[in-house]
């Protein structure tokens, strides 16, 4: 069962502009993570967000979670053209072994 | 940097045939996994590997079967491929406890069954 739910599923803005993405999801975790997949390509590890963490940024990145409303959200400041990406949210408990559970994710579009 | 690196970038198989997938990470990694990644559905995973000759079954494993006979290596093998798993491909690898730490992509195979 897929655990973790991104929206909107498809997002264009003007190159500039700040994206937001949110990404919400149906039980306890351990941390949740964001990765970007280029067209045709892997994923990239983007942000770890621990369950006990509120806020974390890195560089033109911010990701905050919101454990009590099960829900998280990737911001990217003063987008670029090589934003343009899917971005994808993948939960993880402890309880599921190994194994982090992926969205279907959101495909960003930046207009030049 | 890890690298994670894939046998083949594209690959066209026949119905039937055997296939076989292989992934190789340089970083030591205890854990290896294997999703396929299908328009609208997302990654799932296939099968996952915590240790060498350990295995174990993920989300999608019908029709799939594995190897780790060495840490730096996973295969993913198609006993008798099928159209119905033309896809994409990708192979991960992570430290420690999976899930705790970040997962490092390879670039990918695209396997179209005819």
């Amino acid at each position: 069962s897929q655990q973790g739910e991104e929206d909107p599923q498809a997002l264009s803005i003007q190159e500039g502009e700040n994206a937001t993405m949110n990404c919400s999801y149906k039980t306890s975790i351990n941390n949740l993570q964001w990765y970007r997949q280029n067209s045709g390509r892997g994923l990239v590890h983007l942000i770890l967000i621990r369950s006990n963490e509120r806020e974390k940024h890195s560089g033109r990145l911010r990701v905050t979670l919101d454990t009590s409303k099960k829900s998280s959200s990737l911001l990217i400041t003063a987008s670029r053209a090589a934003d343009t990406a899917s971005y994808f949210c993948a939960t993880f408990r402890y309880s599921s072994a190994s194994k982090i559970i992926f969205g279907s994710g959101t495909r960003l579009s930046i207009r030049p | 940097d890890v690298k994670v690196t894939q046998s083949s970038r594209y690959l066209v198989k026949r119905t039937g045939e055997k296939v076989f997938l292989e992934c190789v990470q340089d970083m030591d990694h205890e854990n290896m996994f294997w999703y396929r990644q299908d328009p609208g559905l997302g990654l799932r995973l296939i099968y996952f590997s915590y240790d060498v000759k350990m295995k174990e079954k993920g989300d999608i494993p019908e029709g799939y079967s594995v190897s780790r006979e060495k840490k730096e290596r996973f295969s993913l093998i198609l006993e008798s491929a099928s159209t119905n798993q033309t896809s994409m491909y990708l192979c991960a690898s992570s430290s420690g406890t999976g899930g705790y730490y970040e997962q490092y992509f390879g670039p990918g195979t695209r396997l179209t069954v005819t």
